[in-house]
C-alpha cells in the first residue's frame, strides 16, 4: 500500500529563514506528486505538482520542490519565509492510473515569526 | 476558476440523528468527487470515491451504511452520516476533479465541522 511520511511536524522559523519540508513516499510504480497548502481557516490549495519531466518543480509564492526518484522524495523549499507563509503544508501523492486517489501525509505545520 | 463550496459549514447534532452534506463545484463540472475526514493534528483521510451517476467506491474500514454517498449531478455529491455518535464529530471535507484533462488536480472545499452530542 502507498504511504507518505512527512517528517516535520512543526517547524518555526523566523522571517526570511530558509525552509525545507521533506516528503518522503512509499510505492514502486509512477507516481504524480503534491504539495498542498492550508492557511489558518481557509480551505487545502495547490502549490506545486510534478507529473513528470523536469525534477525540479516550481510553484506559488516563491516555493519550489524536487523530486529525487531514487530516494522516494519529494521536498518542499522556499528560499525566504514570510510570515504569511504561516500554514499547514501537506505532501500527497497518487499512483499515475490509480483513478486520482490521493494519499496524504500527515502534514507539517509551518509557524513564521516576524 | 475552479471554485467547490460545501455545506453546511458547521453543524451540531444529537447522536442518533442523520446529517447531510453537500458537496459543489461552483464554476465546473465534476465526474468524480472526493470525500476526506480530518481528525485534529492529523492528515486527511480517503472515505470514498464519488462518481457521477453510479455507486461510491469505499475505502477499506468505511462503513458504506453509515456514510452514504449520492452524486446525482455532475456539480453535486452530498454525504449524510446516519445514525451520527459523537465518535463521527469530525472534519469532513470534499474535492472535486475537474474534467479528464485536468483528472490528476483535485479542488477542495472548504470543509464541514461536524460535532455529534
Amino acid at each position: 500500500a502507498q504511504s507518505v511520511s512527512q517528517h516535520n511536524h512543526h517547524v518555526i522559523l523566523s522571517e526570511a529563514a530558509s525552509l525545507e519540508l521533506g516528503c518522503n513516499y512509499s510505492y514502486g510504480g509512477t507516481v504524480n506528486l503534491f504539495w498542498y497548502v492550508q492557511y489558518p481557516g481557509q480551505h487545502l490549495q495547490l502549490l506545486l505538482k510534478y507529473f513528470s519531466g523536469d525534477p525540479l518543480v516550481k510553484g506559488i509564492k516563491g516555493f519550489e520542490a524536487e523530486f529525487i526518484k531514487s530516494k522516494f522524495s519529494f521536498n518542499l523549499r522556499k528560499p525566504s519565509v514570510q510570515w504569511s507563509d504561516t500554514a499547514e503544508y501537506f505532501c500527497a501523492v497518487n499512483a499515475s492510473g490509480g483513478y486520482n486517489k490521493l494519499i496524504f501525509g500527515a502534514g507539517t505545520r509551518l509557524a513564521v515569526h516576524p | 476558476g475552479a471554485v467547490v463550496s460545501q455545506h453546511p459549514s458547521r453543524v451540531i447534532c444529537k447522536s442518533g440523528t442523520s446529517v447531510k452534506i453537500e458537496c459543489r463545484s461552483l464554476d465546473f463540472q465534476a465526474t468524480t468527487m472526493f470525500w476526506y475526514r480530518q481528525f485534529p493534528k492529523k492528515s486527511l483521510m480517503l472515505m470514498a470515491t464519488s462518481n457521477e451517476g453510479s455507486k461510491a467506491t469505499y475505502e477499506q474500514g468505511v462503513e458504506k451504511d453509515k456514510f452514504l454517498i449520492n452524486h446525482a449531478s455532475l456539480t453535486l455529491s452530498t454525504l449524510t452520516v446516519t445514525s451520527a455518535h459523537p465518535e463521527d464529530s469530525s472534519f469532513y471535507i470534499c474535492s472535486a476533479v475537474k474534467g479528464q484533462f485536468d483528472s490528476y488536480e483535485q479542488y477542495f472545499g472548504p470543509g464541514t465541522r461536524l460535532t455529534v452530542t
